[in-house]
């Protein structure tokens, strides 16, 4: 059974770093390509940030580039997301997902969706 | 950015309804284009994928369709468990982004 279990949220004020984890199981990590993305309270889906198999592409949001770094340990099957220079408006639900490819033909980099989350961690930046 | 606009925000619909929600991207996406369905403290869960292929697993009476820059997921006839929100994501180019979701509430 997949599972990814994140870890590491809390409370932290303005300004300050907090490091979360994505423990995963039940599948071949080192294959996957992975994902943070996050929800603020009551608020919609946003997407954080992106880590392919072998950790040589990297993407993120333009809202945490520059202050939030994605990692990962293909031997330890784990996930990270350090986050630095914290704001108020970071403050949300942090899941990390899975990417599933249905399609390895043509324009393959597109054709994927997001197939399997963990539960979360919550984050909440306050004074 | 390619910025994905759903509609309605939030609609009330009844046990039976046929409900269409709307998804609208800034440029054209062609059909890379998901659609996911949240319920209150769960984590979302993937419905359709390519604009209209359905997640296996998934009831039938969800449906997808639409290319380019609309896109329509389709519920036949709600059922009790189908109150939720739903977000639709475009996966064509980085960053991806998600709509802001469409909360269908009991009428």
């Amino acid at each position: 059974e997949v599972q990814l279990v994140e870890s590491g949220g809390g409370l932290v004020q303005p300004g300050g770093s907090l490091r979360l984890s994505c423990a995963a199981s039940g599948f071949t990590f080192r294959s996957y390509t992975m994902n943070w993305v996050r929800q603020a309270p009551g608020k919609g889906l946003e997407w954080v940030s992106y880590i392919s198999s072998s950790s040589s592409t990297i993407y993120y949001a333009a809202s945490v580039k520059g202050r939030f770094t994605i990692s990962r340990d293909n031997a330890k099957n784990s996930l990270y997301l350090q986050m630095n220079s914290l704001r108020d408006e970071d403050t949300a639900v942090y899941y990390c997902a899975r990417t599933y490819y249905y399609d390895s033909s043509g324009y393959y980099e597109a054709k994927y969706y997001f197939d399997y989350w963990g539960q979360g961690t919550l984050v909440t930046v306050s004074s | 950015d390619i910025q994905m606009t759903q509609s309605p925000s939030s609609l009330s619909a009844s046990v039976g309804d046929r409900v269409t929600i709307t998804c609208r991207a800034s440029q054209t996406i062609g059909t890379y284009l998901n659609w996911y369905q949240q319920k209150p403290g769960k984590t979302p869960k993937l419905l359709i994928y390519a604009a209209s292929s359905l997640q296996s697993g998934v009831p039938s009476r969800f449906s997808g369709s639409g290319s380019g820059t609309d896109f329509t997921l389709t519920i036949s006839s709600l059922q009790p468990e189908d109150f939720a929100t739903y977000y639709c994501q475009q996966s064509y180019s980085t960053p991806q982004t998600f709509g802001q979701g469409t909360k269908v509430e009991i009428k």
